[in-house]
């Protein structure tokens, strides 16, 4: 199976600052890899996603980044507010599977 | 249109005791996933259907687990037995057919077992 790891897993940042998360993914088979935000008793909601043969994706103030020789990929939001405030969660899609990090608490101070 | 809808929103329930969790799919996906999610953890893979089948079940912790879609709409988590480590969030997610196709997750059951 596959294997998603995620780091940090809290990160607290001054508005208007930068945020990264990373992941990293065992199986080189995984195909396909969602990113997640999941507000505080909320379902987890798609940000932004990409796909195995493209090496980046931007969608106004939030970009992905797919490293597939090292098996890596990571989330970046720019401009962070406060609303930003969330878990996010990486996702590796295996097979028919989708595995998910641990998560990663943002607080973006005002 | 009409998002994932999850049936009970909360479910308290005792120790030993079976329980239905309803999952209504956003009309027209075919691919329909269970996950588990416990506190300060990601979605954990529980099944997954492609139409009316288990195209997927290895993610099912043990036989006290079981879903169905018997008319590739509406999925039913049941789970025989429950005990206090049952409890969590279950999430149902559905999506379209293809392998990139966005998954749309519903509001989840939180299943307390006491």
């Amino acid at each position: 199976g596959e294997n998603v790891e995620q780091h940090p897993s809290t990160l607290s940042v001054q508005e208007g600052d930068s945020a990264v998360i990373k992941c990293t993914y065992s199986d080189s088979a995984s195909n396909y890899f969602p990113w997640y935000k999941q507000e505080l008793g909320k379902r987890p909601q798609l940000i932004i996603d990409i796909r195995s043969n493209v090496g980046e994706k931007k969608d106004q103030r939030i970009a992905v980044t797919l490293n597939k020789t090292a098996k890596h990929f990571s989330l970046h939001i720019t401009e962070t507010q406060p609303e930003d405030s969330a878990v996010y969660f990486c996702a590796a899609r295996f097979g028919n599977q989708f595995y998910f990090g641990t998560g990663t608490s943002l607080t973006v101070i005002p | 249109g009409a998002g994932v809808s999850q049936t009970p929103s909360n479910k308290v329930t005792e120790k030993g005791k079976y329980v239905e969790l309803r999952c209504d799919p956003i009309s027209g996906h075919t691919a329909l996933y269970w996950y588990r999610q416990s506190l300060g953890q990601g979605p954990e893979f529980l099944i997954y259907f492609q139409g009316t089948g288990a195209a997927d079940d290895s993610g099912l912790p043990n036989d006290r687990f079981f879903a169905v879609r018997p008319e590739g709409s509406v999925s039913t988590l049941k789970i025989q037995r429950t005990e206090r480590g049952d409890s969590a969030v279950y999430l149902c997610a559905s999506s379209g057919s293809g392998v990139t196709d966005t998954q749309y997750f519903g509001p989840g059951t939180r299943l307390t077992v006491l």
